[in-house]
């Protein structure tokens, strides 16, 4: 069985421009988790996603956004880049279902480095 | 709001100590807990989970946690630890589906 895969795994963009993350969750799995990782926050959750819907929401300004399709795949968009964004990026998928006990598989991440 | 602490931001021990990385979090209702682990160059990974039962479980690698009730935490030990445990562990708190997590705690084993 296929893992999270997420693309591109680095990247590098300079302030003011966007950026667009992409996340293929486990074949089954629904939900669709986006967390930012950095050395001073630790693990931030931004968003999740199930049946493309957005179940939950972090604190995170409106500059990052999300969204699913129906095949469960998964984007993040963060526009108007700040240094401060500089992070790994990671995806998680769940099955979500009543039977689910919330356990997250995670991807490799993509490292976001902006200059 | 929720949060979970983790008592030590950086451990280092040497190999065959004793480990027991600490973690509280404030919640008093129903709550599923973990423990992941990130390995160097390594996406996390889940190292153990409860969520109902045996307040003791066991995970992976010789990892075993205890939930107490009572003090709301959920530590994570392991006898006997191995270089290759240099890690990071997260210890998280499942809230409606929505992971809190704590700061997490670097481990450095000296061989």
């Amino acid at each position: 069985k296929a893992g999270v895969t997420q693309t591109p795994r680095y990247l590098i963009k300079t302030r003011g421009q966007q950026v667009t993350l992409s996340c293929s969750p486990i074949s089954g799995h629904r939900s669709v988790s986006w967390y930012q990782q950095t050395p001073g926050q630790g693990l931030q959750f931004l968003f999740e996603y199930f049946s493309e819907t957005q179940r939950n929401k972090g604190n995170f300004p409106g500059r990052f956004s999300g969204r699913q399709f129906s095949n469960s795949r998964s984007e993040m968009n963060v526009s108007t880049l700040e240094l401060g964004d500089s992070a790994l990026y990671l995806c998680a998928s769940s099955l979500r279902t009543s039977g689910d006990s919330g356990e997250l598989f995670f991807g490799e991440g993509s490292r976001l480095t902006v200059l | 709001a929720q949060s979970v602490s983790q008592h030590n931001h950086h451990v280092i021990l040497s190999e065959a100590a004793s480990l027991e990385l600490g973690c509280n979090y404030s919640y008093g209702g129903t709550v599923n807990l973990f423990w992941y682990v990130q390995y160097p160059g390594q996406h996390l990974q889940l190292l153990l989970k409860y969520f109902s039962g045996d307040p003791l479980v066991k995970g992976i690698k010789g990892f075993e946690a205890e939930f107490i009730k009572s003090k709301f935490s959920f530590n994570l030990r392991k006898p006997s630890v191995q270089w290759s445990d240099t890690a990071e562990y997260f210890c998280a708190v499942n809230l409606n589906y929505q992971l809190i997590w704590g700061a997490g705690t670097k481990l450095i084993i000296k061989p």
